[in-house]
């Protein structure tokens, strides 16, 4: 079973407009991270933004934000304001466990790829 | 400061060559991982290691693959012999226990395999 689920291969949106990147997961342990990376065309992966899975807030970082909904097991991230610097693949991932249990595998979903145009 | 350093940027070889792949992670940091990206398979975790020792290698595909850490500056992903199906991007990241949520990659290897 896919542990991270990008149902999105392409995603296109209007430069200042807000887009919303979804992002699905399984996993029966209760303690987890969530993380979204960027990878524009030069290639190198670039962090954006991680939610915990005990944190009580959705995570912000500047123009991302990330829809954190337990229950559906869904961590969307949020592109406000889009630029056209936001070009790129977007990967959604997933940490499950603790550093203290053992560091557990960062599992990467298929990506989206994002197109903003002027 | 300085970010993770791979080497080469990018490395074209014959079938059957050996190839070797550089790491230099972000100093301080006391986890290293070895990923590889491809169109099928996406980004997938080789072998990671926790003050240079290896923890888990069970991603690594096979035998004719090896990694090593000599110290908390250095780690080489080796392929002997290679073959046309190891062409991929190589990743290597880095990571700081407290920190865990964040993976800072490298600029990635370019491997292709002829």
């Amino acid at each position: 079973a896919q542990k991270i689920t990008q149902t999105q291969p392409g995603m296109f949106v209007q430069e200042k407009e807000a887009v919303t990147l979804d992002c699905t997961y399984d996993t029966s342990d209760p303690s987890y991270g969530l993380f979204w990376y960027k990878q524009p065309s030069s290639g190198e992966m670039i962090f954006l933004i991680y939610q915990g899975s005990y944190d009580q807030q959705n995570a912000t970082e500047g123009r991302y934000s990330l829809n954190f909904q337990k229950a559906r097991k869904s961590a969307n991230l949020v592109i406000s304001a889009s630029q056209l610097g936001d070009s790129a693949m977007y990967f959604c991932a997933m940490r499950e466990g603790t550093l203290n249990t053992g560091f557990q595998k960062l599992v990467f979903g298929t990506g989206t790829r994002l197109l903003v145009s002027p | 400061d300085a970010g993770v350093i791979q080497s080469p940027r990018h490395e074209v070889t014959e079938m059957g060559q050996e190839v070797t792949l550089r790491c230099k992670p972000i100093s301080g940091h006391d986890y290293l991982f070895w990923y590889r990206q491809t169109m099928m398979r996406g980004l997938e975790l080789l072998i990671y290691f926790n003050n240079n020792v290896p923890i888990d290698d069970s991603g690594m595909p096979e035998d004719r693959f090896s990694a090593k850490m000599p110290n908390a500056s250095f780690s080489t992903l080796k392929i002997q012999p290679s073959e046309p199906r190891d062409s991929a991007v190589y990743f290597c990241a880095s990571s700081l226990e407290g920190q865990g949520e964040k993976l800072f990659f490298g600029s990635g290897t370019q491997l292709s395999v002829l």
